[in-house]
């Protein structure tokens, strides 16, 4: 089943402690995406990867890293949480080429930061 | 830059009946795609319908349909026959061709009575 999965589902943890958030997909997409979703405020992009080992910022990226060494796999790291992280996190991937703009979304995780 | 408006924070419908929901958005693009998407309860993030801008025929979906108009940057979506299943939050999107990024209006949470 084609699919993009996300770990941990749920996520509870305190400020400063390090945490990274998997993102894999199944479809050989190039493209990977992460984004934030907060109560008003809609999704908002962290980050995207074009490719391996090709990242660029989107419109949210303060406090996030991201890597993109296998093509499948988009981790999210957070090097020291803030209460200000607590969100609901989305993983994406599509396509590249051929007018596919249209994305693939993972089921989400939530995070809680004390 | 891109923006995009959702003004109505939340719309009911009768069970049966039609409702449209509105987005406006902005672009100094000429090549663009937008997408309306559905998220029910389960935070799963679905495509409902996605128009590309160089196709001047409106996308239709089944129940779902886009009214779209360029001239005045409007992506509406209308949802007929509306189902019990239809109740979730709305968002809208916007990517330009070549930019990688995507922006989501702040959603528009739908109600069905029975």
């Amino acid at each position: 089943e084609a699919q993009v999965t996300q770990n941990p589902r749920y996520l509870i943890t305190v400020t400063g402690k390090k945490l990274t958030v998997t993102c894999s997909q199944n479809m050989n997409h190039e493209y990977m995406s992460w984004y934030r979703q907060d109560p008003g405020l809609g999704l908002r992009q962290i980050y995207y990867s074009m490719n391996v080992e090709v990242t660029d910022k989107g419109d949210v990226p303060e406090g996030y890293k991201v890597s993109r060494k296998e093509k499948r796999n988009f981790p999210l790291i957070l090097e020291s949480p803030s209460p200000n992280q607590t969100s609901l996190y989305f993983c994406a991937s599509r396509p590249l080429g051929g007018a596919q703009e249209t994305q693939y979304f993972g089921p989400g995780t939530r995070l809680l930061v004390l | 830059a891109q923006t995009v408006t959702q003004s109505q924070p939340e719309m009911s419908v009768q069970e049966a009946e039609t409702v449209t929901l509105s987005c406006t958005y902005d672009t100094s693009e000429s090549d663009y795609y937008l997408f309306w998407y559905k998220q029910p309860p389960s935070r799963q993030m679905i495509l409902v319908i996605r128009q590309e801008a160089y196709k001047q025929q409106n996308a239709t979906e089944n129940r779902f349909s886009v009214n779209f108009q360029k001239a005045a940057k409007s992506f509406s979506l209308k949802i007929s026959d509306s189902q019990l299943g239809d109740a979730a939050m709305y968002f809208c999107a916007i990517t330009t061709s070549g930019t990688y990024k995507y922006i989501f209006g702040t959603g528009t949470r739908l109600k069905v009575l029975a």
